[in-house]
């Protein structure tokens, strides 16, 4: 059963800075990987998708890469601002749908002080 | 539509009432998934629709819980008997398979 992890749980850091949030799955095969931002008591926004031939994926300040051999991503954060605390969560497709169709991490809370 | 909708945003309801939540899914999603998140907790699944059809409805928590979708659009969750338990935010995602999800902003329920 594929299971993800995100590593830090939490963070908190100072505006401008750069920073690195890990995800790590068990099982390499996926079609893709999504990192999403959830702002407390709202939905998921994509971010960024990577598909499973691809190795990275950049949107402005985001840059999101894939290593699917050793079943890890990281998303890079440029120049952080106080716009960016939110909740991150890491999300593996393997295709096929269903209850495991897409597993989440538990995500990494992101607070960016101003 | 541009992304997928939810209706209503949020929704308080007396215990024991039934409520119906929907989502309308971007145009031409095969598929569509229900997502339940209880206050500080991750996402729980509920049920998956490929088109018309639920092949997966394992993660619906009791027998009080029901889905349905048509025309391979709409779909309805709808909750009898409502218990505080049930209070979360209702999250629904579409995905034409194999690509990325797209989620709606959820439905906010509150059960008193």
């Amino acid at each position: 059963k594929q299971e993800v992890t995100q590593i830090p749980a939490a963070l908190s850091v100072p505006e401008g800075e750069n920073l690195v949030l890990n995800c790590s799955f068990t099982d390499s095969a996926i079609y893709n990987l999504q990192w999403f931002r959830q702002d407390p008591g709202k939905g998921l926004t994509s971010l960024l998708l990577i598909q499973s031939s691809q190795r990275e994926q950049t949107s402005g300040r985001l840059n999101a890469s894939l290593d699917k051999s050793s079943g890890r991503s990281t998303l890079y954060i440029a120049a952080s601002q106080p716009g960016d605390s939110a909740t991150y969560l890491c999300a593996v497709n393997r295709g096929g749908g269903g209850a495991d169709g897409l597993t989440f991490g538990k995500g990494t809370h992101l607070i960016i002080q101003p | 539509g541009a992304g997928v909708s939810q209706s209503p945003s949020n929704k308080v309801t007396e215990k024991g009432k039934d409520v119906e939540l929907r989502c309308d899914p971007i145009s031409g999603h095969t598929a569509l998934y229900w997502y339940r998140q209880s206050l500080g907790q991750g996402l729980e699944f509920l049920i998956y629709f490929q088109g018309n059809s639920a092949p997966d409805k394992s993660g619906l928590p009791s027998d009080r819980f029901s889905a349905e979708r048509t025309g391979g659009s709409v779909s309805t969750l709808t909750i009898q008997r409502t218990q505080q338990e049930d209070s979360a935010v209702y999250l629904c995602a579409s995905t034409p398979e194999g690509y990325g999800y797209t989620f709606g902003s959820g439905t906010r329920l509150t059960v008193v």
